[in-house]
């Protein structure tokens, strides 16, 4: 099976502090997404990458950025961390194609106060 | 603008009873339709998938849908429900490449 593995489960930081999530997929996935899921509002895709040095803005990604310097990897970069951006962060990956199914990282709740 | 939309937050639903959870997009043309669930603590986990051909789409875990393109649908049912499907079920319209737009979800608690 694939696995997903998001760095960390429970991470808490101070306001403007820089925050780097990491996310690594073992089965040589082309594409790769963060998102962040809060109650009422479910996913919301940050930034996704379908190749290695290549990203793409998603619905939510301002303050945020990410970095694919491998295949396997890709992170989450904030910035300076906000309030606002206390969160549970989802890493998934695909293969190529519009209609490759998700998998999914188990997520990294975030606490910034 | 993509959207989902996914009326009812929360459903509660008896033990061996059917259950629907209903799932409305607006795209203009033939969307690729996804139903993911979430259980406690884990990730998420495709149920289904609909992209083309005949409407009613079989998934895991004993659960279906049918699209219906007159009402922008993808309701997820399943006969008979058990106690392990007690989740958030997320449904997810594709509107271009890559991208995946997902709705507010809606929890399913089963009860005894």
């Amino acid at each position: 099976d694939v696995k997903v593995t998001q760095s960390s489960r429970y991470l808490v930081k101070r306001t403007g502090e820089k925050v780097f999530l990491e996310c690594v997929q073992d089965m040589d996935h082309e594409n790769m997404f963060w998102y962040r899921q809060d109650p009422g509002l479910g996913l919301r895709l940050i930034y996704f990458s379908y190749d290695v040095k290549m990203k793409e803005k998603g619905d939510i990604p301002e303050g945020y950025s990410v970095s694919r310097e491998k295949k396997e990897r890709f992170s989450l970069i904030l910035e300076s961390a906000s309030t606002n951006q206390t969160s549970m962060y989802l890493c998934a990956s695909s293969l190529a194609g519009l209609n490759e199914k998700l998998f999914f990282g188990s997520g990294t709740q975030l606490s910034v106060l | 603008a993509q959207s989902v939309t996914q009326p009812d937050i929360h459903i509660t639903v008896s033990e061996g009873a059917s259950l629907e959870l209903r799932c409305n997009y607006s795209y203009g043309a033939t969307p690729y339709l996804f139903w993911y669930v979430q259980s406690p603590g884990q990730g998420l986990q495709l149920l289904l998938k609909y992209f083309s051909g005949d409407t009613l789409v079989q998934g895991i875990k004993g659960f279906e849908a049918e699209f219906k393109r007159s009402q922008s649908s993808f309701n997820l049912r399943k006969p008979s429900v058990h106690w392990s499907d007690a989740a958030e079920y997320f449904c997810a319209v594709a509107y271009n490449d890559y991208k995946l737009s997902f709705g507010a979800g809606t929890t399913v608690t089963v009860r005894a």
